[in-house]
């Protein structure tokens, strides 16, 4: 399975925007770049995920560099409750089996 | 629709007894996935349905744990005999073209 790079932990002021990084240089050109969170005493939680060109949702905006070996999720304007670990995980395109990492855990600070 | 179901949500049992896990994914859901997180090892794949069908069980630490899907709505997995070793939150998911949705998990205790 491609890996994935992710610093263990970032903080960020409440309703400020967060960038989470994930480096992914070994990246497939069908892989998926896909980003889950899970709170504390939750299951993972789907954030959004994309192939090749930026995307956005309710969520979050997934910004996903030109060469494919980078991305950054996108909280435009954390809250409290977006404190969580955050996992960027490589999705080949042949199957939806998905390894997880250790992932970014993100403090709010109100 | 009420998301992925997981019963029962605690689990409290002694080394040697048999454990059995439920799941009920949500309709419309081709794959289905059986993952174990633990502090130590984090969230792990234990083993992943594709329309009912075992895909992968590469992860299903020994033969003690086993898991079976009868049909699109009811997946079960199974530990006998349990041992300490075994304690941790035990999640369900199921997911269609790619994006995976996970049950609130069970947290298994063995004594």
């Amino acid at each position: 399975d491609a890996k994935t790079t992710q610093p263990n932990s970032m903080e960020s002021n409440e309703e400020e925007p967060v960038h989470l990084p994930c480096n992914h240089s070994t990246i497939s050109g069908t892989d998926y770049i896909h980003w889950y969170r899970q709170l504390p005493s939750q299951g993972p939680e789907y954030v959004i995920h994309g192939l090749t060109s930026n995307v956005n949702n309710r969520m979050a905006s997934l910004a996903i560099a030109e060469d494919r070996k980078s991305s950054t999720l996108i909280l435009h304007r954390a809250t409290l409750r977006d404190a969580a670990v955050y996992y960027c995980i490589l999705r080949e395109s042949s199957g939806d089996k998905l390894t997880f990492g250790t992932g970014t855990r993100l403090a709010v600070r109100p | 629709d009420a998301g992925v179901i997981q019963s029962p949500r605690h689990e409290v049992t002694e080394m040697g007894q048999e454990v059995t896990l439920r799941c009920k994914p949500i309709s419309g859901h081709d794959y289905l996935f059986w993952y174990r997180q633990t502090m130590m090892r984090g969230l792990e794949l234990l083993i992943y349905f594709n329309n009912n069908v075992p895909i992968d069980d590469s992860g299903m630490p020994e033969d003690r744990f086993s898991a079976k899907m009868p049909n699109a709505s009811f997946s079960t997995l199974k530990i006998q005999p349990s041992e300490p070793r075994d304690s941790a939150v035990y999640f369900c998911a199921s997911s269609f073209e790619g994006a995976q949705y996970f049950g609130p998990g069970t947290r298994l205790t063995v004594l």
